[in-house]
C-alpha cells in the first residue's frame, strides 16, 4: 500500500515557540492531503484538507493563525503549531488521498507534541 | 446529516472468542465506509473498505465487515479474536471528501 511518512514523531517544545511537522506521501502524489487532532480517550478531529496549490480549508473552530497549513507539492503538507501553549500538546495525524471523491486514506504515523 | 455510531465504547473478549465491533450510520447517499484500526501509540491503519461492490468485504488479519443496507450497519467481525488484535478500531464514513469518525471502540483481550 501506499506510504505516508509523519516528522517528527515527537517533539517536545517550550511554551510561544513555534513547531512543523511534515507530512510526505512517499510513493504517490497526494492531490489532498488531511490534518487531525486526537484528544486522549477520543476519536480524531478533522483540523483542516488541504489541497495541494491552494488554501487549506479549516474546520469550525479551527484557529487558522494558530495552525498554518502549507500544501507546496503533491507530496509535502506541512503545520505549523505557532506560539505553542501547554493546551496545544496532543496527537496530530496526517493522511492523504490520491484522489477520488471516496477514495482510500493513508495515514501517516502521527507527530506527539509536548508544549511544557 | 451524516453521523456514525459505534455502539460500544469498549469491548472486552477472550483471546479465541469471537469479535464484533458494531457501527450504524446514516448517510444521504451510497457512502464508503472504512474500518481502521490504531495501536497503542501507533498511527492508523486501514482494515478494510466498503465502496459498493460486495457487500460482505475482507481485511487484513482476519478481520471481516457485512454492509447492512437495510440496517445502516457496518459491523466488524472476526472470528477468533488473538492477543495482538488489542487496539482502537474506528468506522468512517466518507461521502466527498467529507469524513465522519466514530468515536472508537477500544478491544480488550483477555488471555
Amino acid at each position: 500500500g501506499a506510504v505516508v511518512s509523519q516528522h517528527p514523531s515527537r517533539v517536545i517544545c517550550k511554551s510561544g515557540t513555534s513547531v512543523k511537522i511534515e507530512c510526505r506521501s512517499l510513493d504517490f502524489q497526494a492531490t489532498t492531503m488531511f490534518w487531525y487532532r486526537q484528544f486522549p480517550k477520543k476519536s480524531l478531529m478533522l483540523m483542516a484538507t488541504s489541497n495541494e496549490g491552494s488554501k487549506a480549508t479549516y474546520e469550525q473552530g479551527v484557529e487558522k493563525d494558530k495552525f498554518l497549513i502549507n500544501h507546496a507539492s503533491l507530496t509535502l503538507s506541512t503545520l505549523t503549531v505557532t506560539s505553542a501553549h501547554p493546551e496545544d500538546s496532543s496527537f496530530y495525524i496526517c493522511s492523504a488521498t490520491r484522489g477520488g471523491a471516496n477514495g482510500e486514506l493513508f495515514f501517516g504515523e502521527g507527530s506527539r507534541l509536548t508544549v511544557l | 446529516a451524516q453521523s456514525v455510531t459505534q455502539l460500544d465504547s469498549h469491548v472486552s473478549v477472550s483471546e479465541g472468542t469471537p469479535v464484533l465491533l458494531r457501527c450504524n450510520y446514516s448517510s444521504s447517499y451510497s457512502p464508503s465506509l472504512f474500518w481502521y484500526v490504531q495501536h497503542p501509540n501507533k498511527g492508523l491503519q486501514l482494515l478494510l473498505k466498503y465502496t459498493s461492490a460486495a457487500t460482505l468485504v475482507k481485511g487484513i488479519n482476519g478481520f471481516e465487515a457485512e454492509f447492512k443496507k437495510s440496517e445502516t450497519s457496518f459491523h466488524l467481525t472476526k472470528p477468533s479474536a488473538h492477543m495482538s488484535d488489542a487496539a482502537e478500531y474506528f468506522c468512517v464514513v466518507s461521502e466527498n471528501y467529507q469524513l465522519i469518525w466514530g468515536a472508537g471502540t477500544k478491544l480488550i483481550i483477555k488471555p
